[in-house]
């Protein structure tokens, strides 16, 4: 069975940067990409980008280029999603996904969210 | 940046009648890569729907989708208790965008 499983909360203070992971398992890590996807409270979603873990090729989002890396551990099956210079607005739960063929198709499954709160 | 436009914003509806998901994009989606989703409160989202009509593993055959270009369509055919949620349709041909989702709610 195919698992994605996220670290838990985090209460960060505007202008820290916060890392969070999303282990995987029950498939081989570097054969299919990774998606981070941001949820803030009670809004839709916004893609924020993805790695290829067989060559840790990254797309970003405009919205978040400059403020996001995405990098991946092949040793641990772990990606992981670094946001910098956080502000109120990146409270959001943010979610890791799995797309199966090639870098920009359907996300499935989806990792359970982990909420960042952003607060001083 | 393609924009998916989801109407209604709310649709409120009886347990066993038919749902009609509208997702509207801004400019042509390349071969109809359209997916909807269904979120419920405190879960993440699940896929229903790829390839704009293709169900994902598991899905029950009351959910349907069609349309291509820059129109989409999502149908329950009868709403059971368990389908009143949030749907997001999501367009994956270029960087991937969702539309703004609409609530299933119960009448």
């Amino acid at each position: 069975e195919v698992q994605l499983v996220q670290s838990g909360a985090e209460v960060k203070k505007p202008g820290a940067t916060v890392k969070i992971s999303c282990k995987v398992s029950g498939y081989t890590f570097t054969d299919y990409c990774i998606h981070w996807v941001q949820q803030a409270p009670g809004k839709g979603l916004e893609w924020v980008g993805l790695i290829d873990p067989e060559d840790d090729e990254t797309i970003y989002a405009e919205k978040f280029q400059g403020r996001v890396t995405i990098t991946a551990d092949t040793s641990t099956d772990t990606a992981y999603m670094e946001l910098s210079s956080l502000r109120s607005e990146d409270t959001a739960v943010y979610y890791c996904a799995i797309v199966w063929f090639g870098k920009l198709n359907w996300f499935d499954p989806w990792g359970q969210g982990t909420l960042v709160t952003v607060s001083s | 940046e393609i924009v998916l436009t989801q109407s209604p914003g709310t649709l409120s509806l009886s347990p066993g009648e038919r749902a009609t998901l509208s997702c509207r994009a801004s400019q042509s989606v390349s071969s109809r890569h359209l997916a909807w989703y269904q979120q419920k409160p405190g879960q993440a989202p699940r896929v229903l729907i790829y390839g704009a009509d293709s169900r994902a593993t598991g899905i029950p055959d009351r959910f349907s989708g069609s349309g291509s270009g820059t129109d989409f369509t999502l149908t329950i055919s009868r709403l059971e208790p368990e389908d009143f949620a949030v749907y997001y349709c999501q367009q994956y041909g270029s960087s991937p965008t969702f539309g703004q989702g609409t609530k299933v709610e119960i009448k």
